[in-house]
């Protein structure tokens, strides 16, 4: 079975200081996707970067990159710049590629605060 | 529509009452799942739709959940006799699979319902 592990539940930095957020991940599948998901108060998730295991190059999103290490398993969220608006949860998931049950698998979670 | 929507955003009930919660997809989107989020925790699966498929129901945590979809489109999440312990958001989200190369699309996500069972 596949297992998604946070292993920060909180973490606080400056606004405008850069924030690295862990994620491991346990699975013998060789193709799949990562996904890092941001939940603010309003408690909406929001799609925040993606990433195909088949592909060697790490995903980014203007602020938002990850560093995709497949052989260790690791998929850690890096944030750029941080803003206020990023105070928020993040959640990496996990989702088996050719697979009928098509479930996103979660971790814990790690509550981001930005601080002015 | 522009996204996945929810209603009602906050439902508070009484133990023993039965709620339903409904799930507007986005708009061509074949396949629609439930999730729940206690307080604090990550989110649990509940329930999968993909098109005309029979769901994937194993995520439901007891038989006092049930949900149903219409047309392929709208779901509705049913909660009967509820409990204290069904108080929590619950999530739904939909993608676009494409069936034909085997992958899956990105979840998109309502903005949930807040259920509070007293």
């Amino acid at each position: 079975a596949q297992t998604v592990t946070q292993s920060q539940p909180e973490m606080s930095v400056q606004e405008a200081e850069t924030v690295t957020l862990s994620c491991t991940y346990d699975t013998s599948e060789n193709n799949y996707y990562l996904f890092w998901y941001k939940q603010p108060p309003s408690r909406q998730m929001i799609l925040v970067i993606r990433q195909e295991a088949y592909k060697q190059q790490n995903a980014t999103e203007n602020r938002f990159s990850v560093n995709f290490q497949k052989a260790a398993k690791s998929f850690s969220l890096k944030i750029s710049d941080s803003q206020l608006g990023d105070t928020a949860m993040y959640f990496c998931a996990f989702m088996k590629l050719w697979d009928s049950n098509y479930q996103l698998i979660w971790g814990a979670g790690t509550k981001l605060i930005i601080k002015p | 529509g522009a996204g996945v929507s929810q209603s009602p955003s906050n439902k508070v009930t009484e133990k023993g009452k039965d709620v339903e919660l409904r799930c507007d997809p986005i708009s061509g989107h074949t396949a629609l799942y439930w999730y729940r989020q206690s307080l604090g925790q990550g989110l649990e699966f509940l329930i999968y739709f993909q098109g005309n498929s029979a769901p994937d129901k194993s995520g439901l945590p007891s038989d006092r959940f049930s949900a149903e979809r219409t047309g392929g489109s709208v779901s509705t999440l049913t909660i009967q006799r509820t409990q204290q312990e069904d108080s929590a958001v619950y999530l739904c989200a939909s993608s676009l699979v494409f069936r034909a190369s085997g992958g899956q699309e990105t979840q998109y996500f309502g903005p949930g319902t807040r259920l509070l069972v007293l």
